[in-house]
């Protein structure tokens, strides 16, 4: 079954610190990934994806097929990164259907 | 500046009240899908729609939600008798099937309280 896991209901960090969001997934066949943002009062928005490999107001995430995992990762937390995160698994690669599977998100909290 | 459109916002009734949800997709776009997010289930898909046939509906109660698209511009999601339970913000997102990064727009979505 098609399963996207993020441990951390709530992430706190202090701002200037690395934050790390976390992200697993379960998918047999070749996933494709994604992060998507909704910051306050706003709609949710796609932040980025696995298959671009670009890092968007300074955040990567690597796909890693040998634990399953698609972390969400920045250096240094601002405070205009608050906002909720969603990790997001798209199982049906060049198939007949772009449904996505969400996790149930991360608040990110980045304190002054 | 297309944008996914969702009426009402805000929508309280009560129970046993029948509630329905409007979505006018992004013009041109061929996917429509409806969420439910909750604190403790996060984003939930409900129903998924491609060139207005229903494709995917199992996350939905069936006995009492419905989905529709009675056409390209408009999705409907009824619930009918809503219940507390229902009590969350139902987000509705147009994408278009064939584009490489498979993107979904999100509309702002309703908020819903059953009392």
């Amino acid at each position: 079954a098609q399963r996207v896991t993020q441990p951390e209901k709530l992430l706190s960090v202090f701002k200037g610190a690395p934050v790390e969001l976390k992200c697993n997934y379960s998918y047999s066949g070749s996933p494709e990934l994604f992060w998507y943002v909704q910051y306050s009062r706003q709609r949710l928005q796609l932040l980025l994806r696995h298959i671009s490999r670009e890092s968007i107001k300074g955040f990567t995430a690597d796909l890693n097929k040998g634990e399953t995992s698609f972390h969400l990762k920045k250096p240094f937390a601002q405070e205009e990164d608050s906002a909720m995160y969603y990790c997001a698994l798209r199982g049906d690669y060049g198939g007949a259907t772009n449904k996505l599977i969400f996790g149930t998100g991360t608040l990110l909290a980045v304190q002054p | 500046d297309a944008r996914v459109t969702q009426t009402p916002r805000h929508k309280v009734t009560e129970m046993g009240q029948e509630v329905t949800m409007r979505c006018q997709p992004i013009l041109g776009h061929n996917t429509v899908f409806w969420y439910r997010q909750t604190m403790m289930q996060g984003l939930e898909l409900l129903a998924y729609f491609r060139n207005r046939a229903p494709l995917d509906d199992s996350g939905m109660p069936k006995d009492r939600f419905s989905a529709e698209m009675p056409d390209a511009t408009l999705a409907t999601l009824k619930i009918q008798p809503s219940e507390p339970r229902d009590s969350a913000v139902y987000f509705c997102a147009s994408g278009f099937r064939r584009e490489v990064n498979n993107e979904q727009f999100f509309g702002p979505g309703t908020r819903l309280t059953v009392l």
